[in-house]
């Protein structure tokens, strides 16, 4: 069966800190990956997504980078936090246009 | 979306009475429709999902009904337990060709004890 892992589940970083949050998947080839965020009590706003190795798709301009080394392997970075950076941020994957499944998600705090 | 900014609506329910979501979806093309459901603090996971050639699947406790003509989508829960209580979004995938799922705003439902 597949599973989704995203890593660490919070974090407190201080403003100005570069960021790196990881989610890796098994179980699956060649899937789409995602990176949502959301603000608390907000809907969800997708940020990025993958439909493969080195193939990133930017939905909102914004202060974050998402990077797919490996095939089922995406990751969340940003070279220096701002406060707005904030938030939940959900990492998910699905084959093609078909249901998401998502992580469980990291709380990120910037301070 | 242009919604994700803004607060939730908030729907509120008695503990064993039945509860409808409702969701209106923009993209007439859409062939898959899906109901999600977030606790607080977790990612949202998958309720129930219908596609187009269809206007009503049922589930446990759960019937998803589809309105092609007025681009409509509900989630009815039926006997709400406190479980119940979460964010539900509704998520439409915009066709064959589509790589990514759009997603509604979302709802709270409070099942008041």
């Amino acid at each position: 069966s597949q599973t989704i892992h995203q890593w660490p589940a919070t974090l407190v970083q201080p403003v100005g800190s570069p960021l790196s949050l990881e989610c890796t998947v098994e179980g699956t080839s060649n899937p789409n990956l995602y990176w949502y965020r959301q603000a608390a009590g907000r809907g969800l706003q997708l940020l990025f997504y993958s439909v493969g190795i080195g193939q990133i798709s930017s939905e909102v301009p914004q202060n974050l980078s998402a990077s797919r080394p490996q095939d089922r392997q995406f990751i969340l970075s940003s070279k220096k936090l701002l406060l707005s950076d904030s938030g939940f941020y959900l990492c998910a994957w699905s084959e093609g246009h078909l249901e998401a499944f998502f992580g469980q998600g990291t709380r990120l705090t910037v301070v | 979306g242009e919604n994700v900014g803004l607060h939730l609506p908030t729907l509120s329910v008695q503990e064993g009475d039945n509860s409808i979501i409702n969701c209106a979806y923009s993209n007439s093309a859409s062939d898959y429709f899906i109901w999600y459901k977030q606790e607080s603090g977790k990612g949202p996971q998958f309720i129930i999902d219908i596609r187009s050639n269809m206007d009503k699947r049922q589930g446990q406790r759960v019937t998803v009904l589809l309105n092609k003509t007025v681009k409509h989508l509900s989630l009815q829960i039926a006997a709400t337990q406190p479980g119940d209580s979460a964010v539900y979004f509704c998520a439409e995938s915009p066709g064959q060709g589509a790589q990514k799922l759009v997603f509604g705003q979302g709802t709270r439902l409070t099942i008041n004890p």
